[in-house]
């Protein structure tokens, strides 16, 4: 059984940062890209990034590009998000997810990690 | 990267059809085979419903069908059932490895 189950979230002040984990089980990890949606409270799904299988590429939205990074460790089964510089904006439930042949859909979701950027 | 335009709200009887439109443009949905759609109940994690525009994955109900025609996808949801009220989203590859979601429906069943 797939299973994705994202941690790290948390109350951080403004200018904050967090390192959010997803750690995978039930496939091969390594065949599959992974991305991070986020979803403000009360609000709409946004993808924020994607990593390709072997870490060597990575894509982010305009609105969280050079201050967001996604990482993974393949032998871990486990993939990350740093987020940095954090804004009130950035208040969201973020989900971890997997990629269809890399990023025409996502299959399986986490149930998701709040956080919280408030003073 | 602006969002895909979903109606925010859609509703049906029991047992009636109800379609969802997701307009985007041609360099995403029009451009690309790769629209999906998202199942999401309040406080749930979404749930792919529909993925490369017509297609199911296996334990969703043949009741959920995908299409598309230029710049515009569409979700029916045939046979409407309680359980269907949810919200929907659509999302599709924009290219540069990026997605792009629609800002959601919200379907209610009367």
């Amino acid at each position: 059984e797939v299973q994705l189950v994202e941690s790290g979230g948390g109350l951080v002040q403004p200018g904050g940062s967090l390192r959010l984990s997803c750690a995978a089980s039930g496939f091969t990890f390594s065949d599959y890209w992974m991305h991070w949606v986020r979803q403000a409270p009360g609000k709409g799904l946004v993808w924020v990034s994607l990593i390709d299988s072997d870490g060597s590429s990575a894509s982010y939205a305009d609105s969280v590009k050079g201050r967001f990074t996604i990482s993974r460790d393949n032998a871990e089964s486990t993939f990350y998000l740093q987020v940095n510089s954090l804004r009130v904006e950035d208040t969201a439930v973020y989900y971890c997810a997997r990629g269809i042949r890399g990023a025409r859909g996502l299959d399986y979701w986490g149930q998701g990690t709040l956080v919280t950027v408030s003073s | 990267q602006s969002a895909l335009t979903q109606p925010p709200s859609a509703s049906g009887s029991p047992g009636q059809s109800v379609t969802i439109s997701c307009t985007g443009t041609s360099s995403d949905v029009g451009h690309y085979d790769y629209v999906s759609w998202y199942q999401q109940h309040p406080g749930k994690a979404p749930q792919l419903m529909i993925y490369e525009v017509s297609k199911r994955p296996s334990g969703v109900p043949d009741r959920f069908s995908g299409s598309k025609s230029g710049n515009t996808a569409s979700l029916t949801v045939s046979g409407l059932q309680a359980e269907d009220e949810a919200d929907y989203y659509c999302s599709s590859y924009a290219g540069s490895n990026k997605l792009v979601f629609g800002g959601g429906t919200k379907l209610t069943v009367l």
